[in-house]
C-alpha cells in the first residue's frame, strides 16, 4: 500500500510568483485536502476534492486553487504570492469525502516566500 | 462554529512518566467527531483515533488512552509510561456533521510533548 507523497519537499519563491504543489494521494482513495499549517499553529483547511469535484473549502481566498486528476492525485496552486503564504502544506487523503473517515497526511511540502 | 482548544503549549517529562493531553472544544452540534493526530519532526500528521460523539466509552490502546467526557466538552490523551519516540506535537480534530457537504475537521493548536530519557 502506497502512502501520500508531496512534491517537492522544499521550495522558495519570491513574493508575486505563482506556485503549484503535488500530492499522490494513498491507493484506493478517492478524497484528497490541503491544509495550511504555519509556523506553531494547527494545520488550517484549505479545500477538499472528491472525485474530481471541490466539495468544501476553508477561508482561504480565490489565488488558492487546486485540481484532482482522475487517478485521485492532486494539484494545489497559488497565485500572487504573498510573505504570510510561507507554511508547510500538508496534502491528505482519505476514502469518500462524506463520511468522514481518518485522514491520511503526507510529509508536506515547506514553501518559503522571500 | 466549531472551536479546540488545547491549552498546553508544551509538556516536558522525563521518560517512563504518565503524561495527559488536554483537548476542550465547544460545538453547537449533537453529532460530530473528535480526532487526535501526532506530527513526529518528519511533518506528516498521523491519525491515532476517532471518536463519534455518541459513544462516550474511553478507549485504551497499548499505553495511550483517551478520556471523552460530554459533560465538560474535553477529549483527553493520556500516555502512561512516556518513552523518548512519543516525543512529537500532537492535535486534536473536531468536525461537526455537514449540512449537505463534506466534514471539515477544524485543529487545535498543538501540545508539543517532549520526552527526555
Amino acid at each position: 500500500e502506497t502512502g501520500v507523497t508531496q512534491s517537492p519537499t522544499h521550495l522558495i519563491k519570491t513574493r508575486g510568483q505563482q506556485v503549484t504543489l503535488r500530492c499522490s494521494s494513498q491507493s484506493g482513495h478517492n478524497t484528497v485536502s490541503w491544509y495550511q499549517q504555519a509556523l506553531g499553529q494547527g494545520p488550517q483547511f484549505i479545500f477538499q476534492y472528491y472525485r474530481e469535484e471541490e466539495n468544501g473549502r476553508g477561508n482561504f481566498p480565490p489565488r488558492f486553487s487546486g485540481l484532482q486528476f482522475p487517478n485521485y492525485s492532486s494539484e494545489l496552486n497559488v497565485n500572487a504570492l504573498e510573505l504570510d503564504d510561507s507554511a508547510l502544506y500538508l496534502c491528505a487523503s482519505s476514502l469518500d469525502g462524506f463520511e468522514n473517515s481518518p485522514l491520511h497526511f503526507g510529509n508536506g511540502t515547506r514553501l518559503t516566500v522571500t | 462554529a466549531q472551536k479546540v482548544t488545547q491549552a498546553q503549549t508544551e509538556i516536558s517529562v522525563v521518560e517512563k512518566e504518565d503524561v495527559t493531553l488536554d483537548c476542550v472544544y465547544e460545538t453547537r452540534d449533537t453529532t460530530y467527531y473528535l480526532f487526535w493526530y501526532k506530527q513526529p519532526p518528519s511533518g506528516e500528521l498521523v491519525f491515532l483515533i476517532r471518536r463519534n460523539s455518541f459513544d462516550e466509552q474511553n478507549e485504551i490502546s497499548g499505553r495511550y488512552s483517551w478520556n471523552f467526557q460530554k459533560s465538560t466538552s474535553s477529549f483527553n490523551f493520556t500516555i502512561t509510561a512516556s518513552q523518548v519516540v512519543d516525543s512529537a506535537v500532537y492535535f486534536c480534530a473536531l468536525s461537526e456533521a455537514p449540512a449537505g457537504g463534506s466534514y471539515i475537521p477544524t485543529f487545535g493548536r498543538g501540545t508539543s510533548l517532549i520526552v527526555h530519557p
